[in-house]
């Protein structure tokens, strides 16, 4: 199993241009996270889905839409890309249920916008 | 408000010495605490998790304890190696119905050889 995995690894982007995040599991996970973690800091959340055609706002939404169409697969698309999204984005999953609250995460895509 | 956050930013050690991580919250309401490793260039791995409902627990080489008395959260490292070199994040969940975790902003772990 590869577990979470996310592409791009990397990508440079120009203001106001649109990308979108791709994030897939095989793990078949309910519940399906995106996190932006800058420089030194924590994670943030910023859109979660506890189920297919189920999307909710984290912390931090303003700039990202999500959809999840499939238990599989949460993209995550930036509309308009700005210098304060410059960030790393990382994509995880749980089981949900209530059994147990880990998440698994991926590797991790690093944007530079500019 | 709620908010997880660490004592210390960062901690170097020797290898071979325990290591103490510590972590206070302020949501009395938490009722699941995680921590996690985070290696440079990849994302966080679990290390272990407790729940309110427990004091200590135990993993290998690991160990974390709760006090809700006093809001805080500890992760031992027993004979620290060069690979526990890393950022630890410790997060917490709210009992509320919402899975979703709360992380706080990370201590870097330096193992000196």
């Amino acid at each position: 199993n590869a577990g979470v995995t996310q592409t791009p690894k990397f990508r440079i982007l120009k203001i106001g241009q649109s990308m979108t995040l791709q994030c897939t599991q095989d793990m078949n996970h309910n519940y399906m996270y995106w996190y932006r973690q800058d420089p030194g800091m924590g994670l943030k959340l910023i859109y979660y889905s506890v189920g297919a055609g189920i999307t909710d706002k984290g912390e931090v939404p303003n700039g990202y839409n999500v959809s999840r169409s499939t238990t599989e697969d949460f993209p995550l698309r930036l509309e308009l890309a700005a210098p304060s999204q410059t960030s790393v984005y990382f994509c995880a999953c749980s089981k949900g249920g209530g059994l147990t609250y880990e998440q698994y995460f991926g590797p991790g895509t690093r944007l530079t916008v500019t | 408000g709620e908010s997880v956050g660490l004592h210390l930013p960062t901690l170097s050690v020797q290898e071979g010495d325990n290591s103490i991580i510590n972590c206070a919250y302020s949501n009395s309401a938490s009722d699941y605490f995680i921590w996690y490793k985070q290696e440079s260039g990849k994302g966080p791995q679990f290390i272990i998790d407790i729940r309110s409902n427990m004091d200590k627990r135990q993993g290998q080489r690991v160990t974390v304890l709760l006090n809700k008395t006093v809001k805080h959260l500890s992760l031992q490292i027993a004979a620290t190696q060069p690979g526990d070199s890393a950022v630890y994040f410790c997060a917490e969940k709210d009992q509320g119905g919402s899975e979703k975790l709360v992380f706080g902003k990370g201590m870097k772990l330096t193992v000196n050889p």
